[in-house]
């Protein structure tokens, strides 16, 4: 059932530093890109998002790039923080319906 | 501004029992999701509830059950349990003439021992 695959599994990044995480997807009928931030024993909770008419959006030190001919889309986390310490995932889905997850990464970022 | 409430927190049923997960979207949505989250994993679609009618279903048996209340809250329903049912059950709200956005509650841990 898997139509988004993100990579890597695991990160780490030093206090300040770029994270980058990037996500493929196959279906090309997908038109809505959100990326979720998941604390332990929390609910995955939306970070940002795109649409495929725009090949970036920025939030503050979130910002999504988005390559429609290749069919991907990575989160980069600039500054990054010890808070920032999360599992992230990115996901697809079109009309808002049955969002397809990526399988996370783990973001740990050393202080 | 209450956003997206689920109960239980937890629960443990044993195999081939029933269990109901409660779920009461972030106040203004009218559309819920359910989601099955393995430990490691992303979270996986089960169906989605708008108007009190199930408009789309992923990739689930029909053990998996669900309602929709007109007050926008809903259950999810899991007959004869089985040990590959342990997971973090996640309910997501939306708008859905509205925007694309979902909304995740804290979810609900089932263990099935």
């Amino acid at each position: 059932q898997q139509q988004v695959k993100q990579s890597p599994q695991s990160l780490i990044v030093q206090k300040g530093g770029i994270s980058i995480i990037n996500c493929a997807y196959e279906n090309t009928a997908f038109d809505y890109f959100p990326w979720y931030q998941q604390f332990p024993g929390k609910g995955p909770a939306l970070l940002i998002a795109i649409r495929p008419d725009v090949s970036e959006k920025k939030e503050g030190r979130f910002t999504i790039s988005f390559n429609k001919s290749a069919k991907q889309f990575s989160l980069h986390i600039m500054d990054s923080q010890p808070g920032d310490s999360a599992t992230y995932f990115c996901a697809a889905s079109r009309l808002g319906n049955d969002m397809r997850f990526g399988a996370g990464t783990r973001l740990t970022v050393k202080p | 501004d209450a956003g997206v409430t689920q109960s239980p927190t937890h629960l443990i049923k044993t195999r081939g029992q029933q269990v109901t997960l409660r779920c009461s979207p972030k106040s203004g949505h009218d559309t819920v999701s359910w989601y099955q989250q393995a430990l490691g994993q992303g979270p996986q679609f089960i169906f989605q509830y708008y108007e009190e009618e199930e408009r789309q279903r992923g990739n689930f048996p029909d053990r998996f059950s669900g309602h929709q209340f007109p007050n926008y809250s809903s259950e999810l329903n899991v007959n004869a349990l089985l040990l590959g049912d342990s997971a973090l059950y996640l309910c997501a709200s939306s708008l859905l003439q509205q925007g694309y956005e979902q909304y995740f509650g804290p979810g609900t841990r089932l263990t099935v021992t």
